[in-house]
């Protein structure tokens, strides 16, 4: 595709409720993150997977949130038990190789609302 | 911690003056970018400064990338009221860790 897209573009949901958030990146692009933002706020990073490696889960906020990469593509980010302090845009960026200064590619984020 | 801190966090300035936004650390990058977000939009990249010193130009936008990769700063002339947004700063610190990033000034450009 030409650049990352992210499903759904919004989602209500109720509390207490799973949620499961996708992002396809840019075909080719080894690396691919996951980053909260809250209104107004900046980009709070949840998790970032690089090839093979063990993924880099030290952002995310608690044991309700996962994420998988299945076949170094596509990516899901699953709240589990969602609470009302997840609402949020979820982003997701995808850069193609290990080298400084590489850029990140954003798709257009997923709004969550928790009731 | 927050380990790049934005300053100001806010500002709104009337067309055509010039400002300057700051983006500190005390870590050392390997890189560090520069985005601008719009409501209802992801970030779009608009600079990468990897050299300690480098300068690089954008138009009316001019960048910095302090000597010791620990800072930078956003320099915008003439302020246009297209360059409202939110300006968020990134940095890698080193080329297989996370990028991390600052909360943004958000820049309010008064017509």
């Amino acid at each position: 595709g030409a650049g990352v897209s992210q499903s759904p573009s919004n989602k209500v949901t109720e509390k207490g409720k799973d949620v499961e958030l996708r992002c396809d990146p840019i075909s080719g692009h080894t690396a691919l993150y996951w980053y909260r933002q809250s209104l107004g706020q900046g980009l709070e990073f949840l998790i970032y997977f690089q090839g093979n490696s063990a993924p880099d889960k030290s952002g995310l906020p608690s044991d309700r949130f996962s994420a998988e990469r299945t076949g170094g593509s596509v990516s899901t980010l699953t709240i589990q038990r969602t609470q009302q302090e997840d609402s949020a845009v979820y982003l997701c960026a995808s850069r193609q190789q290990r080298a400084a200064g590489e850029t990140q590619y954003f798709g257009p984020g997923t709004r969550l609302l928790v009731l | 911690t927050q380990l790049l801190e934005q300053s100001p966090q806010f500002l709104s300035i009337q067309e055509g003056e010039n400002l300057t936004v700051y983006c500190n650390s005390s870590s050392v990058f390997s890189s560090l970018q520069w985005y601008r977000q719009e409501p209802g939009e992801g970030p779009v990249l608009l600079v990468t400064v990897v050299t300690g010193g480098e300068v690089k130009k954008l138009k009316r936008l001019t960048f910095q990338f302090g000597d010791a990769r620990k800072d930078s700063s956003l320099h915008i002339t003439a302020a246009q009221p297209g360059d409202t947004g939110l300006y968020l700063c990134a940095g890698g610190l080193n080329r297989d860790d996370k990028i991390i990033f600052g909360k943004g000034t958000r820049l309010h450009i008064l017509p």
